[in-house]
């Protein structure tokens, strides 16, 4: 069983769309959550980074995870053609905070 | 606002031959990391570095591979003696202590 699932899409959306993007996770002992994003042939990007089951919202951002179920989420509000990326989940254990398990990868495409 | 540089971005070598990816980590992080990225792959865990030394390896670290801080600035990957399947992109990145992760805008390993 691989350590993060993540859906790879592709997911094309209308500009203006809620987006939603998930991944599980099977590891009992992975306790923060990142979602990167990552534009062709660069590097991941930060964009939200999480701990607790819950919410945290950021702009347009909203990143939820749900421990119990092992289960991170990302919705994108008012999507935009910008927003056009590769978005990653990543999470730790929190021994060390920079040794990462990523998921695969989702190709979101925001068409005006 | 600080981040973390990579060179060259990209480099094309002939298969045996040796290879030096460079890094400049942000400034007052002390926890440096190597990552690969294969095309259409995930990010993948190569090694951490605090303190000069190892402090984790994966599988995919052998004997092939090393990392080095040679001066206050920089850090290094090299492979010794490339393959054709270690072509992908390199991303190194780096962190302060129990914080997130920031990384570099990759290097493009192509060996021929």
């Amino acid at each position: 069983q691989k350590e993060v699932e993540q859906d790879p899409g592709p997911l094309s959306v209308p500009e203006g769309a809620i987006v939603s993007l998930n991944c599980t996770y099977s590891n009992s002992a992975f306790q923060y959550f990142m979602w990167y994003r990552q534009y062709s042939r660069k590097g991941p990007e930060l964009l939200m980074y999480t701990y607790s089951s819950g919410n945290k919202e950021d702009g347009r951002f909203t990143a939820q995870v749900d421990k119990s179920s092992k289960y991170i989420s990302l919705f994108i509000r008012d999507s935009q053609p910008s927003d056009s990326a590769t978005y990653l989940c990543a999470t730790h254990g929190g021994t060390s905070y920079g040794k990462l398990t990523f998921g695969q990868g989702t190709i979101l495409t925001v068409h005006p | 606002e600080p981040e973390v540089t990579q060179t060259p971005s990209h480099q094309v070598t002939q298969m045996g031959q040796e290879v030096i990816l460079r890094c400049v980590p942000i400034s007052n992080h002390l926890y440096f990391y190597w990552y690969r990225q294969i095309l259409g792959q995930k990010v993948e865990f190569l090694v951490s570095f605090y303190n000069n030394e190892i402090s984790e390896k994966s599988e995919i670290f052998d004997d092939q591979f090393s990392v080095e801080r040679p001066d206050g600035s920089n850090f290094t990957l090299k492979i010794r003696s490339t393959k054709l399947e270690d072509s992908a992109m390199y991303f190194c990145a780096s962190n302060f202590r129990n914080t997130e992760a920031f990384f570099g805008q990759g290097t493009r390993l192509t060996v021929v």
